[in-house]
């Protein structure tokens, strides 16, 4: 079973609307960490928001805000005005604790946003 | 502060030739991962150095790729001999830590066209 799942392949936004980027997982860990990584036409990932799976509160960064909700295992992206430069691939990755120690990122298949002006 | 930094962006090769790839980790960071995308799917963990060591090589595809990081400074990946469904993006990512909380800084990626 896939730990990471994002449904959407691509998702369409106008410019200064906000836009759900979803994002569910799969772990029997009671402590993890949940990601989202964006990726640009120049390639690099660039880390945009953490969420700690004892966090009591959404994790917010500037214009992103992450929608957890644990009994769900569900960590939706939200990115609230979107811009032009916000067009990108979006990742959604966890990283678990395990018994051996820390698991590297597993990463969804990303979703690719387009703004439109 | 230098970020991860790879190298070559872009290589281009025929099948049967070999290639090597460079990541330098973000100074200080003991964790270094190389990580692949193949098109169109998702990325894929390949393996983990702590310092010069390899703590995690689960995700190595086949005995075609070969990795080290010596000094526990920058890795190498290399490829040999490259196959055409070796073509894909591969980043490098560190960390200070592992903790669950760490985040991964990755470098730009190079992209591997095998022909």
């Amino acid at each position: 079973a896939q730990k990471i799942t994002q449904t959407q392949p691509g998702m369409f936004v106008q410019e200064k609307e906000a836009v759900t980027l979803d994002c569910t997982y799969d772990t029997s860990d009671q402590s993890y960490g949940l990601f989202w990584y964006k990726q640009p036409s120049s390639g690099e990932m660039i880390f945009l928001i953490y969420q700690g799976s004892y966090d009591e509160q959404n994790a917010t960064e500037g214009r992103y805000s992450l929608n957890f909700q644990k009994a769900r295992k569900s960590a939706n992206l939200v990115i609230s005005a979107s811009q032009l430069g916000d067009s990108a691939m979006y990742f959604c990755a966890m990283r678990e604790s395990m018994n051996s120690g820390y698991s590297t990122l597993t990463f969804g298949k990303g979703t690719m946003l387009l703004v439109s002006p | 502060e230098a970020g991860v930094t790879q190298f070559p962006s872009h290589s281009v090769i025929e099948k049967g030739q070999t290639v090597t790839l460079r990541c330098d980790p973000i100074s200080g960071h003991d964790n270094l991962y190389w990580y692949r995308r193949v098109m169109g799917k998702e990325i894929k963990f390949l393996l983990h150095f702590v310092k010069e060591s390899k703590q995690d090589e689960s995700g190595m595809p086949n005995n075609r790729f070969l990795a080290e990081r010596t000094g526990g400074t920058y890795s190498t990946l290399k490829v040999q001999p490259a196959e055409l469904e070796d073509s894909g993006v591969y980043f490098c990512a560190s960390s200070q830590d592992s903790g669950t909380g760490l985040k991964a800084f990755f470098g730009q990626g190079t992209r591997l066209t095998v022909v």
